[in-house]
């Protein structure tokens, strides 16, 4: 079966354009999570799907980002406008329904670079 | 004081060692307990998870949970050099699957 597929897997872009980041999960997963790492702050919930439907989205910085997940097998994460301290690797994650408290199989990630 | 701490390590034991990485946290009232592999550049991979007290055991892999001194290990034994990665310890709070809260993880690095 395929994992997480993550799309770009790298994103150069300049200050100031949008950036949308792709996410499909694993087929039959409810639970989509949306994560940024930085050597800084290490590993950091954006926001969480179940269902579809966003249940926690207290880890979105600011009113530039945006998550969307339209069904099951889709979810986007958009950076409007960006900025030099967005760059990261950002990873989704997928869970089962039966999984325990948490993700459970991540994305190769997406490595943005905001110049 | 942080939610989750590690750490950073780098941790180096020589290959065939037991390998211990320590974490702490600060909510009594979290629930469970992950660890993760992450190898540079690549994503973090789930590898133990542990719910109650005490020791749980996965092949090379043990994990161990003390909630009275909010204290979570993983031990590897007989280390591997392709062991050498970064360990991460997660703790969830409860409540939400979201609500997972992760260490800046340790390095460790098996020597042959």
């Amino acid at each position: 079966d395929a994992g997480v597929i993550q799309s770009p897997r790298h994103e150069v872009t300049e200050m100031g354009q949008e950036v949308t980041l792709r996410c499909k999960p694993i087929s039959g997963h409810n639970s989509l999570f949306w994560y940024r790492q930085t050597m800084m702050r290490g590993l950091e919930l954006l926001i969480y799907f179940n269902n579809n439907v966003p249940i926690d989205d207290s880890g979105m910085p600011e009113d530039r980002f945006s998550a969307k997940m339209p069904n099951a097998s889709f979810s986007t994460l958009k950076i409007q406008p960006s900025e030099p301290r967005d760059s990261a690797v950002y990873f989704c994650a997928s869970s089962p329904p039966d999984s325990p408290r948490g993700p459970q199989h991540f994305g190769d990630g997406t490595r943005l670079s905001i110049l | 004081q942080k939610e989750v701490e590690q750490n950073s390590g780098p941790l180096s034991v020589p290959e065939g060692a037991i390998a211990s990485l320590n974490c702490t946290y600060s909510d009594r009232g979290s629930q469970s307990f992950f660890w993760y592999r992450q190898y540079s550049g690549k994503s973090p991979e789930l590898i133990m998870s542990i719910y109650s007290n005490g020791d749980k055991e996965d092949g090379r892999f043990t994990a161990q949970l003390n909630k009275a001194s909010q204290y979570v290990s993983l031990l590897i034994r007989d280390s591997q050099p392709s062991d050498s990665a970064t360990y991460l310890c997660a703790v969830n709070k409860g409540g939400s699957q979201g609500n997972l809260i992760f260490g800046k993880g340790t390095k460790l690095s098996v020597k042959p």
